[in-house]
């Protein structure tokens, strides 16, 4: 079946840290992979998207490359901001199909303190 | 704004009781997903329709149903209430469920069963 797993939080940072928040998935046939974002209080927001192997997503700093070989989508930022502070969620979306679904990871809260 | 509009954005109700929550997606939209976001269980696939039809279930309980309007809004009816229900309920859309087409969120329904 399909499934995402990411590192488990809370990370805690300081501002203009260095960003790796993990994903792993893992998939039959090729799924598109995304980064949702969620600040306190507010629904889930796409970040960014890759939908073939070797594709880098980027957006707002952030950036994540589709790695086939290791079935992998991990999320960087070079410099984070406090105002990155929020819940971020590694997805993957079945081919249309095996249902066209959204399948999140768990989540991983990520606190950057000034 | 993600063009998702969700109502009611609160509820509490009492355990036993039956609540609809509605769900009207961004406009072209004609898919629609429903999740549930709770502390222990993460971000749970409930159900998405297409169109007017069921695509694709998932985790979603016997007293739980949703059905997806000629006008492409769409409801979740949750019945005979339990504690555990509590939880962020969203809704999103998408054009359709193919596999790079994005999805958008709402804001959720924060359901409070006491």
């Amino acid at each position: 079946g399909n499934s995402v797993t990411q590192m488990e939080g809370p990370v805690t940072l300081s501002e203009e840290a260095f960003l790796t928040i993990n994903c792993t998935y893992t998939a039959t046939g090729y799924p598109s992979l995304f980064w949702y974002v969620q600040y306190p209080g507010e629904g889930l927001q796409l970040l960014l998207k890759a939908t073939k192997a070797d594709d880098k997503g980027s957006n707002k700093g952030f950036e994540a490359t589709y790695r086939k070989e290791t079935t992998s989508f991990h999320l960087e930022k070079g410099s984070v901001q406090v105002s990155d502070s929020a819940v971020y969620f590694c997805a993957l979306r079945a081919p249309s199909n095996q249902g066209g679904k959204l399948i999140f990871g768990q989540g991983t809260e990520l606190s950057v303190k000034p | 704004d993600s063009g998702v509009t969700q109502t009611p954005k609160h509820l509490i109700t009492a355990t036993g009781q039956r609540v609809t929550l509605r769900c009207s997606p961004r406009s072209g939209d004609l898919s629609v997903y429903w999740y549930q976001q709770s502390l222990d269980q993460g971000l749970q696939f409930l159900i998405q329709y297409y169109n007017g039809e069921e695509r694709a279930k998932g985790n979603i309980l016997e007293r739980f149903s949703a059905q997806q309007f000629p006008d492409l809004h769409s409801e979740l009816n949750l019945s005979s209430l339990e504690l555990g229900d509590s939880a962020l309920y969203f809704c999103a859309s998408s054009v359709a469920p193919g596999v790079n087409t994005e999805a958008f969120f709402g804001q959720g329904t924060r359901l409070t069963v006491v």
